[in-house]
């Protein structure tokens, strides 16, 4: 089956410091969705990517479309306390609309 | 964005036992909700999807005789565990679909989820 790819599992930065983090696929996705979850809550969407290529950004973050539409990155800029979390990729390869996730990477911040 | 809510938030059930939990979307009609079952540590995993007035979709591995669901109206979706063991404890997710002109741009609302511990 699909598979989304996201590596490291577990992420440490300093406050102020932006990260990048990367979702990879073998197989194509025609959307591209970053997700962030706190700890006994569900996903909350951050960014949506619909066409190749695509750069959007939410307040500090910022994602990308890859342009070969298997993978996709999410940079936060000058990072916070509350950015901590687990941070999900997902796919949707069409119009069932069901969703593939990624693992996750967990990003604790140091003060 | 759009509410979701799941009840309960969490529910500790003996071996056994039946234990239903509730989905809703709060603030538009939902066609289609999602089912996922989340591990610790581990991704969301697609369990089924609920259809609104016809059968769930279960996806491979997944008994359909086990998490059995009912999607009654456009705005409550249940997954009910029964006969639960403590393999199934877990953290469950929803979803609800809320539909655009594009199938593509289509976007899931995600619950609060609600953590089983069956003893």
């Amino acid at each position: 089956g699909q598979q989304l790819n996201q590596s490291p599992q577990s992420m440490f930065i300093q406050e102020g410091e932006d990260v990048s983090m990367n979702c990879t696929s073998s197989s194509i996705f025609n959307t591209w969705l970053w997700y962030k979850q706190d700890p006994g809550e569900g996903p909350v969407l951050l960014i949506a990517l619909y066409k190749a290529g695509e750069l959007t950004s939410n307040g500090r973050l910022t994602a990308q479309f890859g342009i070969t539409r298997k993978d996709s990155f999410l940079n936060i800029s000058a990072s916070i306390p509350s950015d901590v979390g687990i941070y999900f990729c997902a796919g949707n390869t069409g119009a069932n609309s069901k969703l593939t996730f990624g693992k996750g990477i967990t990003l604790s911040v140091r003060p | 964005g759009a509410v979701v809510s799941q009840h309960p938030s969490w529910v500790i059930c003996k071996s056994g036992t039946s234990v239903k939990i509730e989905c809703r979307s709060l603030d538009f009609q939902a066609t289609t909700m999602f089912w996922y079952r989340q591990f610790p540590k581990q991704s969301l995993m697609l369990m089924a999807t609920s259809n609104e007035g016809s059968k769930a979709t279960y996806e491979q591995g997944v008994e359909k005789d086990k998490f059995l669901i009912n999607h009654a109206s456009l705005t409550l979706s249940t997954l009910t565990v029964t006969s639960a063991h403590p393999e199934d404890s877990s953290f469950y997710i929803c979803s609800a679909l809320r539909t655009s002109g594009r199938a593509l741009r289509n976007e899931q609302f995600f619950g609060p989820g609600t953590r089983l511990t069956v003893l």
